[in-house]
């Protein structure tokens, strides 16, 4: 089964500053995706990023970046830059399967100091 | 409405109470899923349902049924519950088959077991 392993259960950054989130997964699969989720206090959780196990290239969404390591199956969140409304949980993901259901970590709660 | 809409946003029962959410999608997706939060723990998958086929049922105890009357909605239905059921209940959908399938997910509903 797989596993998704996260870690820091609370983080916190310096507004304007760089952090990064640690995850790591566990399965036997070869093609398979990875997501980063945020979930603002009392709000909806949204997708982040998403990798493609088979792409190299680490994925990019403005101030978010992943560090991809396939072979140490850890899949890192950097978030620079760091605003007020990046305070959230934040939830690594891994999916595959056919109506690829999807594994939850137990989240990092990240809070930004002014 | 757009996006992932559940109801009621707070829902307080006593244990012998029967009581029912409810999810919409308005995104054209094929596939629900009921999710668990608690505290401290990952989310825990209840129920997927696939072209409105249920395929997945997590060993969830018989005091909670879905329903899936067609895509765009699902139910769960509650009853006798325990106090240990209270929890953030989270409604996803999601497109079976898409490249990515993304899971987009709802505010969720705050249940308190009295």
């Amino acid at each position: 089964a797989q596993t998704v392993t996260q870690s820091q259960p609370e983080m916190s950054v310096q507004e304007a500053e760089t952090v990064t989130l640690s995850c790591t997964y566990d399965t036997s699969e070869s093609d398979y995706y990875l997501f980063w989720y945020k979930q603002p206090p009392s709000r909806q959780m949204i997708l982040v990023i998403r990798q493609e196990a088979y792409k190299q290239q680490n994925a990019t969404e403005n101030r978010f970046s992943v560090n991809f390591q396939k072979a140490a199956k850890s899949f890192s969140l950097k978030i620079s830059d760091s605003q007020l409304g990046d305070a959230a949980m934040y939830f690594c993901a891994y999916s595959s399967g056919g109506y690829q259901k999807v594994t939850f970590g137990i989240g990092t709660k990240l809070q930004v100091i002014p | 409405e757009t996006g992932v809409t559940q109801t009621p946003r707070h829902l307080v029962m006593g244990m012998t109470n029967k009581k029912s959410l409810k999810c919409e999608q308005h995104l054209g997706h094929n596939a629900m899923y009921w999710y668990k939060q608690s505290a401290k723990k990952p989310l825990e998958l209840m129920f997927v349902y696939s072209l409105e086929e249920r395929v997945e049922n997590n060993s969830v105890p018989s005091r909670f049924s879905p329903e899936c009357p067609n895509s765009s909605h699902l139910f769960l239905h509650l009853h006798t519950l325990q106090p240990e059921d209270s929890a953030l209940y989270l409604c996803a959908s999601s497109q079976e088959r898409a490249r990515y399938n993304e899971q987009f997910f709802g505010p969720g509903t705050r249940l308190t077991v009295l």
